[in-house]
């Protein structure tokens, strides 16, 4: 069974660019978390998204950062005229359900974004 | 809100010797606790967690950690860590509830010397 699978692994844009990011969750998983590690910090929380639907955007930035999760096809972040402050490595992370923290969440090998 | 502090940045320790990782969160409300491992340009593993129960939880390759909540207390421990254990080791809290996001602190490096 595969595990969650990130694209690309590595990713350079210029400022003012557009970064696309995907993630594939875990075979029977609808739940999919987006998390930021900045160098030298912990991860961060982005969003969660279920099938077709934004759960919980609390850590998104207000600006330039927008997630789907839809029916079919991977979970895709986009941060649009990217600066050099969205370097950092985007981690997705998958699980069967929410709530009670019962559910493992599953992490993928991460996606590294460098903005020159 | 919920907040995680591991104050150790790094931990070097020699091999076969005992090792602990210190982890504090604070809440006004239940959290589950987890440890979370990361190798080099890796995802993160789940090494283990607390969800209710027994205080003292075993993990994979030989952790363990305590949950204390008087002193609101997640700390990591092996007997006798080996190289391969040299990551990135990270606690996270999370509220539950609906979404279940986790919350995690800066991490810590394990740094096991020969």
């Amino acid at each position: 069974n595969a595990g969650v699978m990130q694209n690309p692994r590595h990713l350079v844009r210029r400022r003012g660019q557009e970064a696309r990011l995907r993630c594939s969750p875990m075979k029977g998983h609808s739940h999919v978390y987006w998390y930021r590690q900045l160098p030298e910090e912990g991860l961060k929380f982005m969003v969660y998204l279920q099938k077709e639907n934004i759960i919980d955007e609390s850590g998104m930035p207000k600006e330039r950062f927008s997630a789907e999760f839809p029916k079919e096809g991977p979970s895709i972040l986009r941060i649009q005229q990217v600066v050099r402050g969205d370097s950092a490595a985007y981690f997705c992370a998958s699980s069967l359900g929410s709530g009670t923290g019962t559910y493992e969440q599953y992490f993928g090998p991460g996606t590294r974004l460098t903005v020159t | 809100a919920q907040s995680v502090t591991q104050l150790d940045s790094q931990v070097p320790v020699f091999e076969e010797a005992p090792v602990e990782l210190r982890c504090n969160y604070s809440s006004s409300v239940s959290v589950y606790l987890f440890w979370y491992v990361q190798y080099p340009n890796q995802g993160l593993q789940l090494l283990l967690k607390y969800l209710s129960g027994s205080t003292l939880v075993k993990g994979i390759n030989g952790f363990e950690a305590e949950f204390n909540k008087s002193q609101t207390s997640f700390h990591l421990r092996k007997p006798s860590v080996h190289i391969s254990d040299t990551a990135e080791y990270f606690c996270a809290v999370s509220p539950g509830g609906a979404t279940n996001k986790l919350i995690f602190g800066t991490g810590t490096l394990l740094a096991v010397q020969p």
